[in-house]
């Protein structure tokens, strides 16, 4: 069973350039979530897809934007970027969509930090 | 809006004593709770979830509906639980919602 990978591991941007960070879910699972977590504060819920459709959402402008393939693996893209941005970003699989009880595996983050 | 509150940032306790890590949440609907933890140097993993009432390394968590809690309990800390501990609000909207942790710390 492989576990969920992130790439890639640090980036440094420059404010009002675009980033795409990649996430492969774990074997068998069909759900993945994003999350933007800052330093000293909790995973904050940016976006879910299943089976390569966007089905729940955060507080985030839509300059996050998201895609998943067929594989069940997923991009985040953020267009725009702002110093606030700079962050540690967590990708997350699961099994089941919509159903709320299934946990989440999650990868090891990507940091991202933005000049 | 959904909301989760871990009122304790940072939690200090001697080893072998009780330990309590509060969780508080806001949802109008039936909510999923979930406990993760965070070892040093690695990835956040689900500790416990309400929905199957296990204990896992020692550790429960009871959904308190009337005072919307799902404090975490363990009675005997041990140090290898030093740890920053997430609890986590589940909906069947796809959305998930995250305390800002509580970092606990088992002094020997």
């Amino acid at each position: 069973e492989t576990g969920v990978t992130q790439s890639p591991t640090h980036l440094i941007k420059t404010r009002g350039q675009q980033v795409t960070l990649r996430c492969s879910s774990q074997s068998g699972h069909n759900t993945v979530s994003w999350y933007q977590q800052a330093l000293g504060q909790g995973p904050q819920f940016i976006f879910q897809y299943y089976r390569e459709e966007e089905n729940g959402r955060g507080n985030f402008p839509p300059r996050f934007s998201g895609l998943q393939f067929p594989n069940y693996s997923s991009e985040l893209n953020v267009n725009a970027l702002e110093l606030d941005d700079s962050a540690l970003y967590l990708c997350a699989s699961s099994l089941g969509g919509l159903a709320g009880y299934y946990e989440q595996y999650f990868g090891p983050g990507t940091r991202l930090t933005v000049t | 809006a959904q909301r989760v509150t871990q009122p304790e940032k940072l939690l200090s306790v001697f080893k072998g004593a009780p330990v309590e890590l509060k969780c508080n949440y806001s949802y109008s609907g039936s909510p999923e709770l979930f406990w993760y933890v965070q070892y040093s140097r690695q990835r956040l993993q689900l500790l416990l979830r309400h929905i199957s009432r296990e204990s896992i390394k020692g550790f429960t968590a009871d959904l308190n509906k009337g005072e919307t809690s799902f404090h975490l309990k363990k009675p005997f800390a041990q140090e290898e639980d030093s740890a920053m501990y997430y609890c986590a609000l589940n909906t069947n909207a796809g959305k998930s919602t995250f305390g800002d942790g509580t970092t606990l710390t088992v002094k020997p």
